[in-house]
């Protein structure tokens, strides 16, 4: 157990709705960073937020939009929902978002119908 | 863009060999390297990681090696056990950034 908890685990939808994923980070660590897995495809970096900023932003859709919250709790929220929007989507966490090793969660299985 | 690249998709061994799996990067910025392993259905873990003030770093039966002027890195596992079988993904930072970089996985395979 990674400490890195993400709901829900599974989410089936509908194109063009709007699903919310949400991610509580290990204990004490400020920075989150969410990624996206297509198909057996690598790690896409999507975007990073440390202590309630955004800190660094990779190949994230417009559509795709997140925040981190008071708590430290973050939300990717994924609107207009595209087929090709279905992937694992992967919540990590790291003490001082300084490069070092990050803890992810078990991630969250987004079907797109 | 693919700052992290690992060529290989998958790589098959034999029980008690050795796995040598490989990574380039093209950001010369890039100043902290990683290594995760990811079994099916779980997130990925981290296994072991190097600074680029070194060459070598080792922890039991996985060392990883770091050539910052070919920019390459590469894991080797010695000897490669049946529960090794993973995907294992290259990842590279800068200690003052924080946008982690991963490479595209390679799916190692050990057979008993």
């Amino acid at each position: 157990d990674s400490g890195v908890t993400q709901t829900p685990k599974h989410l089936i939808t509908a194109t063009g709705q709007r699903v919310t994923l949400r991610c509580s980070p290990r204990s004490g660590d400020l920075s989150v960073y969410w990624y996206q897995q297509s198909l057996d495809q690598g790690l896409q970096f999507l975007i990073q937020y440390y202590n309630g900023e955004e800190r660094a932003k990779g190949n994230i859709l417009e559509r795709f939009s997140a925040q981190q919250f008071p708590d430290l709790h973050s939300e990717l929220n994924l609107s207009s929902l595209e087929l090709g929007d279905s992937a694992l989507y992967f919540c990590a966490s790291s003490p001082r978002g300084e490069g070092t090793e990050a803890f992810f969660g078990q991630g969250t299985r987004l079907t797109v119908v | 863009d693919q700052q992290v690249k690992q060529n290989s998709p998958s790589l098959s061994v034999q029980e008690g060999r050795i796995s040598i799996l490989n990574c380039d990067y093209t950001n010369s910025m890039f100043d902290y390297f990683l290594w995760y392993k990811k079994y099916p259905a779980e997130g990925p873990t981290f296994l072991i990681s190097i600074s680029s003030i070194k060459d070598k770093n080792e922890d039991g039966r996985f060392t990883v090696f770091l050539n910052k002027s070919a920019k390459h890195l590469s894991l080797h596992i010695v000897p490669s056990q049946p529960g090794d079988s993973a995907v294992y993904f290259c990842a590279a930072s800068e200690l003052n950034n924080n946008d982690m970089r991963f490479g595209a996985g390679t799916r190692l395979t050990v057979k008993p």
